[in-house]
């Protein structure tokens, strides 16, 4: 099974970073994704991390230790448009379907 | 990029009544979609896996008589709420794999579509 977890909701500042954590344990590592979902609509591709380390893209950018079970979204720079959900999520062991942690509502305020 | 398209996109009806759900991938042939229900603030539970030409996967809880899904094209996937409730109200999103995907696990979206049922 796959178990993936990570923080409800958080809060920052327009202009701030925030990092999102997120743990997992599947019984098979196909790599991580991390998808951003506004309110009321479909979740859009982020990043995805197969190798430890950390991948930038912009203003974000997501970090990976197979190690550890760990993973992080960072969001730099933010804006009030960063508000949404963001979404950790696993594939399965066979590389099919994906599992989703909760998801992290993130907030900026002004 | 790969467009995955799901009909209606918002749906009321009364309870007791079936509420049909398209999802199309407009570029690409998706042998597997996934349907996914997600209900207010929320993260995406994956509901089934349907497969082009053969039955539909269920997750463990699904009721598989009472969420139809045929998938019969390498385009078109439909679920069929049947005999809807109150308490299936929920926004319900479909996504294909393009093979041409970054990776394996990767998914496209469609829109989404909500339910309510009063």
């Amino acid at each position: 099974g796959q178990n993936i977890d990570q923080p409800t909701e958080m809060t920052a500042t327009e202009g701030a970073i925030v990092q999102i954590n997120c743990t997992y344990q599947t019984s098979g590592f196909n790599g991580l994704f991390w998808y951003q979902q506004h309110a009321g609509e479909a979740p859009t591709f982020l990043s995805y991390n197969v190798l430890d380390g950390l991948e930038e893209k912009g203003r974000f950018s997501s970090f990976l230790s197979r190690s550890k079970g760990y993973s992080y979204l960072l969001l730099k720079e933010l804006q009030m448009k960063d508000s949404a959900s963001y979404l950790c999520a696993c594939p399965g062991a066979a590389g099919n379907k994906l599992t989703f942690g909760g998801g992290t509502r993130v907030l900026v305020k002004p | 990029g790969a467009v995955v398209s799901q009909h209606p996109s918002r749906v009321i009806c009364k309870s007791g009544t079936s509420v049909k759900i398209e999802c199309r991938s407009l570029d690409f042939q998706a042998t597997t979609m996934f349907w996914y229900r997600q209900f207010p603030k929320q993260s995406l539970m994956l509901m089934a896996t349907s497969n082009e030409g053969s039955k539909a996967t269920y997750e463990q809880g699904v009721e598989k008589d009472k969420f139809l899904i045929n998938h019969a094209s390498l385009t078109l996937s439909t679920l069929t709420v049947t005999s809807a409730h109150p308490e299936d109200s929920s926004f319900y999103i479909c996504s294909a794999r393009d093979p041409s995907g970054i990776a394996t696990g990767e998914l496209f979206f469609g829109e989404g579509s909500r339910l309510t049922v009063l």
